[in-house]
């Protein structure tokens, strides 16, 4: 059975700083890993897919990486902004069975 | 990215009423939807998967009969709870993807149901 775990639970930064969101899963039969926001009450806002035969993809300020053979993934959050204070998610999804199984989460806090 | 619309967003009913929650992906034809559930605080849980015409497949612990999903067309999913009661109270989320292992999973917007 497919766990995901996220480290570190919490964070909390002042502003400016370059942060590293970590996701493990116990599985590295995955077809793709993606990492989500989530703000409070709200639903889930998609930032990064990658696909199992990549190694890592960009957008913006987020990097992410992707090890399968280890069964992690890193979320690099560079030049941090209060804005990017939300819920991080990472979510894999089988090959087997093709469902979507989210990590803990980590609550980033990223002060002024 | 695509669009999911979940609907309502909140809602409040009373311990033995049934509500439904309808999701939409408004953009493209998602031949699978998941539904999650969210507790305060914690990771979305999966409940289950729907493919379009077909029923839907439960994960283990979820009762079929108190969450009753319908896929009935490639943009429409409904969830509707059962004969609430307050320990139904949650975060519900749905998610679309345009098949099995397509890639991307979009979310609505979530919406809260809380049972007097």
């Amino acid at each position: 059975k497919q766990e995901v775990t996220q480290i570190p639970a919490a964070l909390s930064v002042p502003e400016g700083e370059n942060l590293v969101l970590n996701c493990s899963f116990t599985d590295s039969a995955i077809y793709n890993l993606q990492w989500f926001r989530q703000d409070p009450g709200k639903g889930l806002t998609s930032l990064l897919l990658i696909q199992s035969s990549q190694r890592e993809q960009t957008s913006g300020r987020l990097n992410a990486s992707l090890d399968k053979s280890s069964g992690r993934s890193t979320l690099y959050i560079a030049a941090s902004q209060p804005g990017d204070s939300a819920t991080y998610l990472c979510a894999v999804e089988g090959s087997g069975t093709y469902k979507y199984i989210f990590g803990t989460g980590t609550r980033l806090k990223v002060l002024a | 990215g695509a669009v999911v619309s979940q609907h309502p967003s909140r809602v409040i009913c009373k311990s033995g009423t049934s509500v439904k929650i309808e999701c939409r992906s408004l953009d493209f034809q998602a031949t699978t939807m998941f539904w999650y559930r969210q507790f305060p605080k914690q990771s979305l849980m999966l409940m289950a998967t729907s493919n379009e015409g077909s029923k839907a497949t439960y994960e283990q612990g979820v009762e079929k009969d108190k969450f009753l999903i319908n896929h009935a067309s490639l943009t429409l999913s409904t969830l509707t709870v059962t004969s609430a009661h307050p320990e139904d109270s949650s975060f519900y989320i749905c998610s679309a993807q345009q098949g099995k292992g397509a890639g991307e999973l979009f979310f609505g917007e979530g919406s809260r149901l809380t049972v007097l």
